[in-house]
């Protein structure tokens, strides 16, 4: 049973570009959450979806970030015109219930230029 | 939200040493967990510990919710165990968990 996939592992982007970070869940698991990793730092929770619906998106800035779980493919994190400051890690981690603990991808690395 | 600190920040032992890592919550909590993010950046769960006691191997957690603290022992450090221990804490009606800031483990062969 493969465990939560996320890619690109790295991303490169140049100020002003698009990042889009992908998600795919563990099998059967429906709940997906990201968070955000600053440089030595914990993880920030950024937002959580089910299938089609975002459930809570407290943690995520209103302006330039979106985030979807469309009913067929993966989740797909959307940092629109990148700073510097999104420069950071981003994890993703699924779960089979809310309850349920939490399994997460090896994350994404944004750095911007 | 709740609040989760975790203590000591910064720990450096010799391999087979014995640490406890500490973790104190500010609310009741319905879920707690502690993960170990190894140097490649992976995080890898070690116990979803609301309350009690659990133990994997040379790992073990105990969770006093009503004192509200949690505890990780490892037993006999080996280098792989270097990294950085989380817990995270949700409490209320989220299950949604709050991260400490980490700490920060280092074993000496």
């Amino acid at each position: 049973n493969a465990g939560v996939m996320q890619n690109p592992r790295h991303l490169v982007r140049r100020r002003g570009q698009e990042a889009r970070l992908r998600c795919s869940p563990m099998k059967g698991h429906s709940h997906v959450y990201w968070y955000r990793q600053l440089p030595e730092e914990g993880l920030k929770f950024m937002v959580y979806l089910q299938k089609e619906n975002i459930i809570d998106e407290s943690g995520m800035p209103k302006e330039r970030f979106s985030a979807e779980f469309p009913k067929e493919g993966p989740s797909i994190l959307r940092i629109q015109q990148v700073v510097r400051g999104d420069s950071a890690a981003y994890f993703c981690a699924s779960s089979l219930d809310i309850q349920e603990t939490q399994y997460f991808g090896p994350g994404t690395r944004l750095l911007v230029l | 939200g709740i609040q989760v600190e975790q203590s000591p920040p910064d720990l450096i032992l010799q391999e087979g040493a014995n640490s406890t890592l500490r973790c104190n919550f500010s609310d009741s909590v319905n879920n707690l967990q502690w993960f170990h993010q190894n140097p490649w950046g992976q995080l890898i769960n070690l116990f979803y510990i609301p309350s009690g006691t659990k133990q994997n191997g040379r790992l073990s957690a105990t969770t006093v919710a009503t004192e509200r603290y949690s505890l990780l022992y490892i037993s006999s450090s080996q280098t792989t165990d270097s990294g950085v221990y989380f817990c995270a804490a949700a409490s209320g009606g989220s299950y949604i968990p709050t991260f400490g800031r980490g700490t920060s483990l280092i074993v000496h062969p």
